[in-house]
């Protein structure tokens, strides 16, 4: 089993329809991360939490929510869908000690 | 605020030849790690290596070695007698000592085709 799980991996939903993406870890990781990839720009983060507490804005919040219900799960939610943002999000854990990032394995959204 | 760089946008080559996949980085921190990750068609975002900045020492990993110089300030990895299995978009990732969040930075990517 992967220890960073993501659901939905897949999505077709309609502009302007709230969706969520969820994460859940078994690494016990403090800190977990949603990145968004789009082709040619890499990974750009969306927001991070270093603890169930602690919330923040990444490069690219604009338009996305998140909550941090436990230590092992992280959620992402897009309130009012909208094209752009279709495109492959990661789910991302990282431990206290050591820098690692651990990604899930994406889930592609898709907005029409 | 950092940077990576991975002008190489697709490569192509025939199985079993070599291939050199470069990076290049901008920080100001004089301690960071650089990392490579691996995203085969299926998606998944699968973690290579790991270098800080104070370790550089080459590294080899069966047909994966990778060349870490902070005077040009790159971090290329390179697969010798590469194999179809090794298509994929090859990431590198730069991650501060600083700043709350440590996030990486990731390049572009690297699209790696490998023809049989």
């Amino acid at each position: 089993d992967a220890d960073v799980t993501q659901t939905p991996r897949n999505r077709i939903t309609k502009t302007g329809k709230r969706i969520m993406l969820e994460c859940s870890q078994t690494k016990g990781h403090d800190r977990m991360y949603w990145y968004r990839q789009d082709p040619g720009l890499g990974l750009r983060l969306i927001y991070y939490s270093f603890d169930v507490k602690d919330i923040n804005k990444g490069e690219i919040s604009d338009g996305y929510s998140v909550s941090r219900q436990a230590q092992a799960k992280f959620s992402l939610s897009l309130e009012s869908a909208i094209p752009n943002q279709t495109a492959l999000y990661f789910c991302a854990t990282r431990g206290a000690v050591g820098n690692t990032i651990y990604f899930g394995e994406g889930s592609w959204l898709t907005v029409v | 605020a950092q940077k990576v760089t991975q002008a190489q946008t697709e490569i192509s080559v025939v199985e079993k030849e070599d291939v050199t996949l470069d990076c290049v980085y901008e920080t100001r921190d004089t301690t960071y790690y650089l990392f490579w990750y691996k995203q085969p068609p299926s998606g998944e975002l699968v973690f290579l290596i790991r270098r800080n900045s104070f370790d550089e020492q080459n590294e080899i990993s069966g047909r994966y070695s990778w060349n870490f110089q902070k005077s040009t300030s790159s971090f290329n990895f390179t697969i010798t007698a590469s194999q179809v299995v090794d298509s994929a978009v090859y990431f590198c990732a730069l991650s501060e000592s600083s700043g709350s969040a440590r996030q990486l930075t990731f390049g572009s990517g690297t699209q790696l085709t490998v023809l049989p």
